[in-house]
């Protein structure tokens, strides 16, 4: 079993849309989460980090944990053609070795 | 403010051949450096990290190796080229210990990557 998975997509939706990304973790002793954004043939891009259980926000991202059900999801509000990437979650197995799963690609059409 | 740069941002080398892919980090003292390496499909593997000049350590046994000779620069080498090294190497940083980070303190900042093709 992987330790962090991740459904590979694509996912299309509507501009203006809601999107939600999910991720499942195994490691009950994670306590970081983070949200990277990769567009095509760039390096990712830092978008949210969440410690333990709960939600934060940013703009026009959620980044929500739930420890219980190891579960994370990033929501995006009124998605823009210009979201379309592939988003990457990853957990912090301790502190140098991230376990990022394997990505999802979005695409947000006009 | 922190700029981490990879170069080359292409490289096709034939088999056999070798390897030498830079990283360097301008606006920070002492990070953390890290080389992954990203497949198709895969995510990202990490391939060696590094807490400090000289320091390696190294994740995945294969033919390649990671230097730091100053304490923004991170090397990554092979002697020889194989065609399962084909892929998108990307260098990333974050704060050392006992440095805040712009979110937090464990959190990584990717380079923009070389691609790389052995044929």
């Amino acid at each position: 079993q992987k330790e962090v998975e991740q459904d590979p997509g694509p996912l299309s939706v509507p501009e203006g849309a809601i999107v939600s990304l999910n991720c499942t973790y195994s490691n009950s002793a994670f306590q970081y989460f983070m949200w990277y954004r990769q567009y095509s043939r760039k390096g990712p891009e830092l978008l949210m980090y969440t410690y333990s259980s709960g939600n934060k926000e940013d703009g026009r991202f959620t980044a929500q944990v739930d420890k219980s059900s190891k579960y994370i999801s990033l929501f995006i509000r009124d998605s823009q053609p210009s979201d379309s990437a592939t988003y990457l979650c990853a957990s912090l197995r301790n502190t140098d070795k991230l376990i990022f799963g394997t990505g999802t690609r979005l695409q947000v059409f006009p | 403010s922190q700029t981490i740069h990879q170069w080359p941002a292409t490289l096709v080398q034939p088999v056999g051949s070798p390897l030498s892919l830079e990283c360097t980090v301008e606006g920070t003292s002492n990070p953390n450096l890290y080389w992954y390496r990203q497949a198709a499909g895969r995510g990202l593997q990490l391939l060696f990290y590094s807490v400090g000049i000289g320091q390696i350590s190294s994740e995945v046994p294969q033919n390649l190796s990671a230097s730091r000779p100053q304490d923004r620069q991170f090397i990554l080498s092979s002697k020889k080229l194989l065609l399962s090294d084909s892929g998108f190497y990307l260098c990333a940083w974050r704060p050392g210990t006992g440095v805040k980070g712009l979110a937090g303190t464990y959190e990584q900042y990717f380079g923009p990557g070389t691609r790389l093709t052995v044929t």
